[in-house]
Order: C-alpha cells, then structure tokens, then sequence
C-alpha cells in the first residue's frame, strides 16, 4: 500500500457539469500522475507534478486541468465533462528517488 | 515519439501451461522498463522492472521477464501459470530517466482451471 486514496470513487455525472477528482497520499512524494485508463490504450497520463504547483502536461491532456496546492493533494478537473471522458482514473505517485511508480485504487467516471 | 507495445491483447490458457507476453519499445536510448498487473477491481501492482545489469529479471509470484536490447524488447514469462493469474498486464517503460511512463495497451490473461 502506497498510502494513496482517491476520491471519489465512482461518480456519475452529465455532460456540461464540472468533476474534480482528488488524490492524497501520505508519504509527501514529490511526484504526482493522473492517467486514465480505456480498453486498448492501456493507461495514458494526462498531467503530472513534480512539486508544488509545478505540473505538466501529459500525452491526453486536453479538456482535462490540475492543480496541486499541497504535497499531499493532487486534484484533476474537467471543466465541463465530455462523454468521450467516461473512464477510470488513476492517480500515481513516484519517490523522488525511485524509478518506478505506484498507484492508487482508481475513480470510475460516467459522463452522461 | 516512444511507444510501448504489446502485441498479445487477450490470451487464454489452462493451469500449468507456462507464459509467455510479448512488449516491445521503441526507443534506442536508456530505458527503464516495467511490468504492472491488474487483477479484476484491483489497481495496478508492480510485478518487476528493469534498469541495467542482468537483463533478466525475477519479479513477484514467480513472474520473469528477459531483456533483449537488440530486439527492443521485454518479454514477460511465467512456467506455470495458476488461475490467480487471471488479470491484465500492462508493460511500462521510462525513457532516458524521464518524468513520464509510457504504457503498452494491456494483455487480458485468462487461466482456465
């Protein structure tokens, strides 16, 4: 356990609506990721943090922003959900002297 | 751009029979190389990762996997495999030690008992 929590877990929601989701881990990782997860694309990042109000963009960015306040939290929005983006997301952190990666439990996202 | 590829999208096989999942990259420069399993409702598990030396590597739950630069490839094996097996796998790789991973498309195991 990688000391990652997600939330929320599942959420259904329309199209237009504004969804955050939201990312804590307890370790104070300085590394930060947001994938989506879609059968056959395996998982695509979307944004990434390396500290601190420092992040970037991912390879499936688009419609999708992020902020991250706190080392703890790292949250994605999408400003006005799509059904294109009905997925699941993964929030993943990464040591600052680690090479690989780790991952939390996942949000499942129905945009209607 | 890099890419990761697994060519085996969905394999099924019986207990014992042993396993073998195919990935290939596509960068010639320093990689980092990882394998992920998904069991069903469960988030991704490191399974093994390669970084240098030996090239091959011993993961967890019996799992293996050869790296073979001049094929650009790091196949993932397994002797025998067992029904607890059943779930997806996903080959990762880090290029040049950069921030990003870049994900395969995923192969769906299914063991028969």
């Amino acid at each position: 356990d990688a000391g990652i929590t997600q939330s929320p877990r599942h959420k259904v929601t329309e199209t237009g609506t504004p969804v955050t989701l939201r990312c804590h881990q307890t370790e104070n990782h300085r590394y930060m990721y947001w994938y989506r997860q879609d059968p056959g694309h395996g998982l695509r990042l979307i944004h990434y943090s390396y500290g601190v109000k420092d992040t970037d963009k991912g390879e499936v960015s688009d419609g999708y922003s992020v902020s991250r306040s706190k080392t703890e939290d790292f949250l994605l929005t999408l400003e006005s959900a799509t059904s294109s983006q009905t997925s699941v997301y993964f929030c993943a952190i990464r040591p600052g002297d680690s090479k690989e990666e780790y991952f939390g439990p996942g949000t499942r996202l129905t945009v209607l | 751009a890099q890419s990761v590829s697994q060519h085996n999208h969905h394999v099924i096989l019986s207990e014992a029979a042993s396993l073998e999942l195919g990935c290939n990259y596509s960068y010639g420069g320093t990689v980092n190389l990882f394998w992920y399993v998904q069991y069903p409702g469960q988030h991704l598990q490191l399974l093994l990762k390669y970084f240098s030396g030996d090239p091959l590597v011993k993961g967890i739950k019996g799992f293996e996997a050869e790296f073979i630069k001049s094929k650009f490839s790091f196949n993932l094996r397994k002797p025998s495999v067992q029904w607890s097996d059943t779930a997806e796998y996903f080959c990762a790789a880090r290029i040049n030690a950069g921030n990003m991973l870049t994900f395969g498309g995923g192969t769906r195991l299914m063991v028969k008992p």
